[in-house]
């Protein structure tokens, strides 16, 4: 299973933008890059996902790098609501296996 | 509203009981997952279903038993076999197994402590 690497955790000040970063250099062709966060105490919930092309939402962006060896979550404007664990996961989109391997993520402080 | 619900939110047992937690989607999802997740640590899968009546052994799946005898209903079952149950649980679905963009929905978890 390809893995993925983040920083243990990060600081914003609230209003400001956020960019937490993944590396997954072993990244294969067919994996897609998914972003899920926890609050404390809760179940992840969907961020986003990409495959070769930046995406947005609603609620982030994702930065996929040209080698797709790594990403960055863009959280645009970063609120309180937004202090939680981020977890890059890469989902293997040729064997269509059901795997999803969480990592340790990044937990993400929001300073007011 | 749709969504899943575990229950209950905390449970204590004595060792060597075995204990059953809850899951329940009104999704209308095919896939359904548990995980654990440790202190600190990322989630680990147990056991997964991808249709009723069916269920595969996850990463850790020693000490856990499932059934899936309803499409919105996936129980999972912590025995006395496992030697460190004390753990959050966390149940999620989605809409199908396969599929590299499938979302997973989470339920709110189970806080399973052993005394």
């Amino acid at each position: 299973d390809a893995k993925t690497t983040q920083p243990n955790s990060m600081e914003s000040n609230e209003e400001e933008p956020v960019h937490l970063p993944c590396n997954h250099s072993t990244i294969s062709g067919t994996d897609y890059i998914h972003w899920y966060r926890q609050l404390p105490s809760q179940g992840p919930e969907y961020v986003i996902h990409g495959l070769t092309s930046n995406v947005n939402n609603r609620m982030a962006s994702l930065a996929i790098a040209e080698d797709r060896k790594s990403s960055t979550l863009i959280l645009h404007r970063a609120t309180l609501r937004d202090a939680a664990v981020y977890y890059c996961i890469l989902r293997d989109g040729g064997s269509g296996t059901y795997k999803y391997i969480f990592g340790t993520g990044t937990r993400l402080k929001v300073l007011a | 509203d749709g969504g899943i619900t575990q229950s209950p939110k905390y449970l204590f047992r004595k060792e060597g009981q075995n204990v059953t937690l809850s899951c329940e989607q009104n999704l209308n999802h095919d896939a359904m997952y548990w995980y654990r997740q440790d202190p600190g640590q990322g989630l680990r899968l147990i056991y997964y279903s991808q249709i009723v009546n069916d269920f595969q052994k996850g990463d850790i799946a020693e000490g856990y038993s499932v059934s899936r005898e309803k499409k919105e209903s996936f129980p999972l079952t912590v025995t006395s076999a496992q030697k460190n149950p004390t753990a959050f649980y966390l149940c999620a679905s989605s809409a199908r197994l396969a599929g590299p963009y499938n979302e997973q929905f989470f339920g709110p978890g189970t806080r399973l402590t052993v005394l």
